[in-house]
């Protein structure tokens, strides 16, 4: 089956540090991967995918990711943190090879980045 | 350009009733899919529609029905509302259902008391 982790519910950063946020993924075969944020009271937003290609992925705002197949990880990152990247961050999976067409979300990680 | 719109923002149903979700997708999207994220937790997979039928479901009981029109809007159903089914229920749009980028709607805030 597939699933996403999320190890970490928080994550907290000053402003100017860089930010790592953590995510596994378990699929059978290759996976397309993404990252989305949330805003209060919004809905998702995409930042970046993995499809094929190249595992260092650049996104909206900065962000990039880095995709590692021998890891089974694809950790969201950014060398500068705003305060304004406050916000729960999801990564998501779909698995090439069962023709689904449905995103499995891990459980979130909300970031928090002081002043 | 209007994103994807959802109505109505939030909602406050009792146990065993029945509810309907609106959702217009972004322009030039033909399939929407629906996601229910409760408190704390990522959102799951309802089930998506395309060409006006029912493509794929998730893990949820018959309880949760859709449809979508022929302007490729969409409505989610639930009958019988339980306790539970206090969520986030969003909507997202992409073209023919190739995932690689959904835009999701602000959602619908259902509380069922």
């Amino acid at each position: 089956a597939q699933s996403v982790a999320q190890p970490e519910d928080q994550v907290n950063v000053a402003e100017g540090n860089p930010l790592t946020v953590k995510c596994t993924y378990s699929v059978s075969g290759n996976p397309y991967l993404f990252w989305y944020v949330q805003y209060p009271n919004r809905g998702l937003q995409f930042l970046l995918k993995y499809i094929t290609g190249d595992n260092l992925v650049k996104g909206s705002y900065g962000f990039e990711a880095e995709f590692n197949k021998s890891q089974t990880s694809f950790h969201l990152k950014k060398p500068s943190a705003l305060v304004s990247d406050s916000a729960l961050y999801f990564c998501a999976v779909r698995g090439v090879m069962d023709s689904s067409y449905k995103l499995i979300f891990g459980s979130g990680t909300r970031l928090l980045v002081r002043p | 350009d209007a994103g994807v719109t959802q109505s109505p923002t939030h909602l406050i149903k009792t146990r065993g009733q029945q509810v309907t979700l609106r959702c217009s997708p972004k322009s030039g999207h033909d399939t929407v899919s629906w996601y229910q994220q409760a408190l704390g937790q990522g959102p799951q997979f309802i089930f998506q529609y395309y060409e006006e039928e029912e493509r794929q479901r998730g893990n949820f009981p018959d309880r949760f029905s859709g449809h979508q029109f022929p302007n490729y809007s969409s409505e989610l159903n639930v009958n019988a509302l339980l306790l539970g089914d206090s969520a986030l229920y969003l909507c997202a749009s992409s073209y023919r259902g190739y995932d690689e980028k959904l835009f999701f709607g602000s959602g619908t805030q259902l509380s069922v008391l």
